[in-house]
Formats: C-alpha cells, sequence, structure tokens
C-alpha cells in the first residue's frame, strides 16, 4: 500500500462546478497534512495546511478525519485558474516529522 | 524575500558522464530536501537534511546518488555515471522544521533541475 494515495485522475470540469478530492495516509502517526498545487511544468507550492477542524480559505475547503486517515479538497465556484494538479502531503511520523510523502496527485482540467 | 534557487535550471549530459545539482536555501531554513519527479509522475524523496542531524538518505535510488550540504546553506546532489532513467526535474525543497518536531513547516521549493540523460 503507498504512503498517500489520492484519486486517479484527470478530473474534467465545467466553470463553476464543485469538484471533490480525496486522499488517504497509511501512517496513522502523521501530524502534519497539507494540500500542495502544482502547474504544469513548475515546481509545487503550498495550496493550505489541512487542520484537525477543518479549514476553508475562500472557495478551498479542507477536512482531516484521522480516524480514517482521510484528506479531501472541496473546490466550490472553480476557474479555469484552477486547472493544475492536486497533490495531497503528509508528514512523516516520528523522527522523521520534518520528511513530506507526496501522493501521485490528481489532474484539475476545468474548462470554459 | 529571495525564495529556493536551484542551478543549472536545464542540464544535458551523455549516459556515463556525472552530474552536480546546487541548491540555495531560502535563508535561516534549517531543513533542506530534494525530491526527484519523472516525466508525468509524483515527487520522489530523495534526502532529507536538518540542521547537524545525519542526514535521512532513504530515498536516494543508488549509490550512484550522492549529496552534501554545508551547514545551513548550500546542498550538491552528485549522480555519478549518469543513466538514462535518471532523467527527470530534480527539485529542492527548504522549510524550518524545527529540530526534533514530530511536525513540519510549509516546504518551499525551488523551480528545480530539468536533467536530460541521453
Amino acid at each position: 500500500r503507498k504512503e498517500v494515495e489520492q484519486d486517479p485522475g484527470p478530473f474534467n470540469v465545467p466553470e463553476g462546478a464543485t469538484v471533490a478530492f480525496n486522499c488517504t495516509y497509511s501512517n496513522s502517526a502523521s501530524q502534519s497534512f497539507f494540500w500542495y498545487r502544482q502547474d504544469c511544468r513548475k515546481e509545487p507550492k503550498l495550496l493550505m495546511s489541512v487542520y484537525s477542524s477543518g479549514n476553508e480559505d475562500g472557495r478551498f475547503t479542507a477536512q482531516l478525519n484521522r480516524a480514517s486517515q482521510y484528506i479531501s479538497l472541496l473546490i466550490r465556484d472553480s476557474k479555469l485558474s484552477d486547472s493544475a494538479t492536486y497533490l495531497c502531503v503528509v508528514n512523516g511520523p516520528g523522527n522523521q516529522g520534518g520528511k513530506l510523502i507526496f501522493g501521485q496527485g490528481t489532474e484539475l482540467s476545468v474548462k470554459p | 524575500g529571495a525564495g529556493v534557487s536551484q542551478s543549472p535550471s536545464n542540464k544535458v549530459t551523455e549516459k556515463g558522464k556525472d552530474v552536480e545539482l546546487r541548491c540555495d536555501p531560502i535563508s535561516g531554513h534549517t531543513a533542506l530536501y530534494w525530491y526527484r519527479q519523472r516525466l508525468g509522475q509524483g515527487l520522489e524523496f530523495l534526502i532529507y537534511f536538518q540542521g547537524n542531524s545525519a542526514p535521512d538518505k532513504s530515498g536516494l535510488p543508488s549509490d550512484r546518488f550522492s549529496a552534501e550540504r554545508t551547514g545551513e546553506s548550500v546542498s550538491t546532489l552528485t549522480i555519478q555515471r549518469t543513466q538514462q532513467e535518471d532523467s527527470a526535474v530534480y527539485l529542492c525543497a527548504s522549510s524550518l522544521a524545527p529540530r526534533g518536531s514530530t511536525s513540519t513547516d510549509t516546504q518551499y521549493f525551488g523551480p528545480g533541475t530539468r536533467l536530460t540523460v541521453l
């Protein structure tokens, strides 16, 4: 089993649609969770951290379920500029706390 | 302020040659990471430096790969006797990552070095 698994893509949606990405992680000792965004041929950039109580940043909502080891990202009213690959990221457990483990990414394409 | 920088941005080399890739992290960031991303693939962890601790080399794919870091500054990733399967983008990232922490701070990535082995 992969340490971080994401929905296979790509997701093709029209502008204005709501889209949800799912992610599961294998190690229950992980403490930090993130969603990164990677544009084509660019480096990954932090989209948002994911907190236990869930958190929202504009059109983006992230949720964490520790019991199920599940993370989600919801994008409302999607824009053309949201087209990118979304990476679910979890930190390594214990003394590997600083090490980040990346999922394979889910590609999103928003069409007019 | 200045972000993470990497050089060269592109490197084309012949099979069997050695290459050296450089990363300048954000000033003050104690943690530095190297990743590899093959075309159409996710990020593959290679190595992690945290302050003066022994580096986590668990992701290095073979003994042809090595990396060094001078204090809390520049790092170089060296690939010896390059093979065609080494062709990828090599990404460096840095973060504040407190020593001994079980959590981690945001990682900031450089633009990467695109390595092509002919």
